[in-house]
């Protein structure tokens, strides 16, 4: 199946500081990328939507200017987490969808955030 | 997209098939039924998903009522690898490049020896 990877699979970083987090279709093309978060033993939260060379469209609730989002090409779309706060460690999980037949989504491993 | 509705939790033997049932009472036509399972600190991994036959792959078979209001994903030999998270997403627009994956809280498996 198709392989989505994320880097890193894990940071730490001071409160105030940015955290930039890579998501990459390895073996083909994302039509459309997704990023999620996950709060310990709660479900998976979808932040935005980003399509390659368009702004992202992100979910209610969600900043925008917190959560910078570019997707540069149909490989690879970035997270950025700007001016860090302990309440921002989650897991980030980023998803990309492959036009096979109908449309297909796959997952990446994960980034786990910890903002000290 | 329609709201779908899993018991919390569930247990398994291993060897015996693990049947997790999935209400999805206002799901509309063109909703596609879709399976995903998170293991603890994995990104989640696409299973199975339907529109209204019933379906079949390596992974798992879904069964789909025929009034297409609930559904359920049957892993036929669980083993202790399939300890996870299952979710059931009802999902439009799965032909044309719409539609998100909305995860609700899922139904967590625990597959005992």
């Amino acid at each position: 199946g198709a392989v989505v990877s994320q880097h890193p699979s894990w940071v730490i970083c001071k409160s105030g500081t940015s955290v930039k987090i890579e998501c990459r279709s390895l073996d083909f093309q994302a039509t459309t990328m997704f990023w999620y978060r996950q709060f310990p033993k709660q479900s998976l939260m979808l932040m935005a939507t980003s399509n390659e060379g368009s702004k992202a469209t992100y979910e209610q609730g969600v900043e925008k200017d917190k959560f910078l989002i570019n997707h540069a090409s149909l490989t690879l779309s970035t997270l950025t987490v700007t001016s860090a706060h302990p309440e921002d460690s989650s897991f980030y999980i980023c998803s990309a969808r492959e036009r096979r037949g109908g449309y297909e989504q796959y997952f990446g491993p994960g980034t786990r955030l910890t903002v000290t | 997209d329609a709201k779908t509705t899993q018991p919390p939790s569930m247990d398994c033997a291993e060897g015996r098939a693990a049947n997790l049932p999935c209400n999805h009472s206002t799901i509309s036509g063109n909703e596609y039924v879709y399976w995903y399972r998170q293991i603890h600190s994995q990104g989640p991994q696409y299973i199975i998903h339907g529109l209204k036959n019933n379906e079949t792959n390596e992974m798992a078979s879904l069964i789909i009522t025929e009034d297409r209001k609930s559904s359920t994903l049957i892993l036929p030999h669980a083993t202790l690898r399939d300890t996870a998270v299952y979710y059931c997403i009802a999902l439009r627009g799965v032909s044309s490049n719409t539609g998100k994956l909305i995860f609700g809280q899922g139904t967590t498996l625990q597959v005992k020896p």
